[in-house]
């Protein structure tokens, strides 16, 4: 258990629908990552926030968005949602400061879009 | 390099063998590499951040080396078990503009099964 907690853990939903994920980080971590992992592709960086701050974008669409709240947990934000969207979304906490590399993920919620 | 590549996809090696794989990765602007260990149905497990060329890691049984000159890492699992089975995955983490932390980059990994 790497005390990255993610709700839900199953979320099935129709096309053009929106969803929100939810991350919470291990106690005492200021950083939170997000990533898709689908079936075709290894792990996709989507985005990164530092302290309530976006710090670092990657492969994410415009139909998503995130934010990271002043208690530091995030969520993120899964709108017009499309059969693609089928994927396996991770978060990933960090410490930050100089042990900001270190990464620890959530077990995952499983998107399932029909 | 560009992108992040491991080899082989995937292996299949005896009980008690030893084994292992490579990481490549782009060597510019680089911050660290990490190494995990995923099972299926579970979550990513880090196994090794390493940052300095020429950083060597251990773990039991499992140890990694990292060339950031060249660009490469070897995960090493010595007397795998079947335990060890699992996909492992590499990511360069790269240093962004300003000073802050850029991005992860995930490789595709390397599937081990280990058979009894």
């Amino acid at each position: 258990d790497s005390g990255v907690t993610q709700t839900p853990k199953h979320l099935i939903t129709a096309t053009g629908q929106r969803v929100t994920l939810r991350c919470s980080p291990r106690s005492g971590d200021l950083s939170v990552y997000w990533y898709q992992q689908s079936l075709d592709q290894g792990l996709q960086f989507l985005i990164q926030y530092y302290n309530g701050e976006e710090r670092a974008k990657g492969n994410i669409l415009e139909r998503f968005s995130a934010q990271q709240f002043p208690d530091l947990h995030s969520e993120l934000n899964l709108s017009s949602l499309e059969l693609g969207d089928s994927a396996l979304y991770f978060c990933a906490s960090s410490p930050g400061g100089s042990r900001t590399y270190e990464q620890y993920f959530g077990p995952g919620t499983r998107l399932t879009v029909t | 390099i560009l992108n992040v590549e491991q080899s082989p996809q995937s292996l299949h090696v005896q009980e008690g063998d030893s084994t292992n794989f490579t990481c490549s990765f782009p060597s510019s602007n680089f911050y660290a590499l990490h190494w995990y260990r995923w099972e299926t149905a579970k979550s990513p497990e880090a196994l090794f951040v390493m940052t300095l060329n020429g950083d060597e890691k251990k773990k039991g049984r499992i140890s990694a080396t990292l060339n950031t000159k060249e660009g490469y890492s070897y995960l090493y699992i010595k007397g795998s078990q079947p335990e060890d089975s699992a996909t492992y995955l590499c990511a360069s983490h790269l240093m962004g503009s300003g000073g802050s932390n850029y991005k992860l980059t995930f490789g595709k990994g390397t599937l081990l099964t280990v058979n009894p």
